[in-house]
């Protein structure tokens, strides 16, 4: 079967860095999404791999090895509006996005 | 990025009545998805809309409950037929652009009564 994991829950202090992992196991592998959900509205484009290694954009920066079938994001310079559900997704070889439940952010002043 | 419209953002409906959710793409997308997202879980996916044929349902989720029109590229519509109160959730569309980018419209936030 398919799975995404990731924890569910995660704080953290504003200003520091955090790091959300992600593990997956998907009938064929055509790139990983990142995904910022506040709640009560729908998710927002973070980032995507589709190749190893490091992908950095502004304070955000997501990792992939497939090899490893793992991904992290990594937020840096935390902010209290980081503080929202983050998706980590899958897309198969149907281009089906698989999605994991999530790991809420919770960061303290 | 894709502008999708979706609409109606919220809604409280009697038990045994129908809802059509509408979205609207800005462009023409070849790949149209319609998720449900219930309180604190990531999202469940009910059907691929596909133009010009019936829609692609995903185990658990049937037609005769969740009828999807999908008339054109850029417009697809989702009912909720015969809803109770399990049905109660946030209803999401979502489309691919280019295979690597996939955009959600607002949500239409549900509650049956």
């Amino acid at each position: 079967g398919q799975n995404i994991d990731q924890p569910t829950e995660m704080t953290a202090t504003e200003g520091a860095i955090v790091q959300i992992n992600c593990t997956y196991q998907t009938s064929g592998f055509n790139g990983l999404f990142w995904y910022q959900q506040h709640a009560g509205e729908a998710p927002t484009f973070l980032s995507y791999n589709v190749l190893d290694g490091l992908e950095e954009k502004g304070r955000f920066s997501s990792f992939l090895s497939r090899s490893k079938g793992y991904s992290y994001l990594l937020l840096k310079e935390l902010q209290m509006k980081d503080s929202a559900s983050y998706l980590c997704a899958v897309m198969d070889s149907n281009y089906q996005l698989i999605w994991g439940a999530g790991t809420k952010l919770i960061i303290k002043p | 990025s894709a502008v999708i419209s979706q609409k109606p953002s919220r809604d409280i409906c009697q038990r045994g009545t129908s809802l059509t959710i509408q979205c609207q793409v800005d462009s023409q997308v070849t790949m149209m998805f319609w998720y449900r997202q219930q309180p604190g879980q990531s999202l469940t996916l009910i059907a691929t809309a596909n133009q010009g044929s019936e829609a692609t349902y995903e185990s658990g989720f049937v037609i005769d409950k969740f009828p999807i029109s999908r008339p054109n590229l850029t417009f697809s519509t989702l009912t909720v037929s015969n809803m109770s109160p399990e049905d109660s959730s946030i209803y999401l569309c979502s489309v691919l652009r280019g295979d690597t980018e996939a955009f959600f419209g607002q949500g239409t936030r549900l509650t049956v009564v």
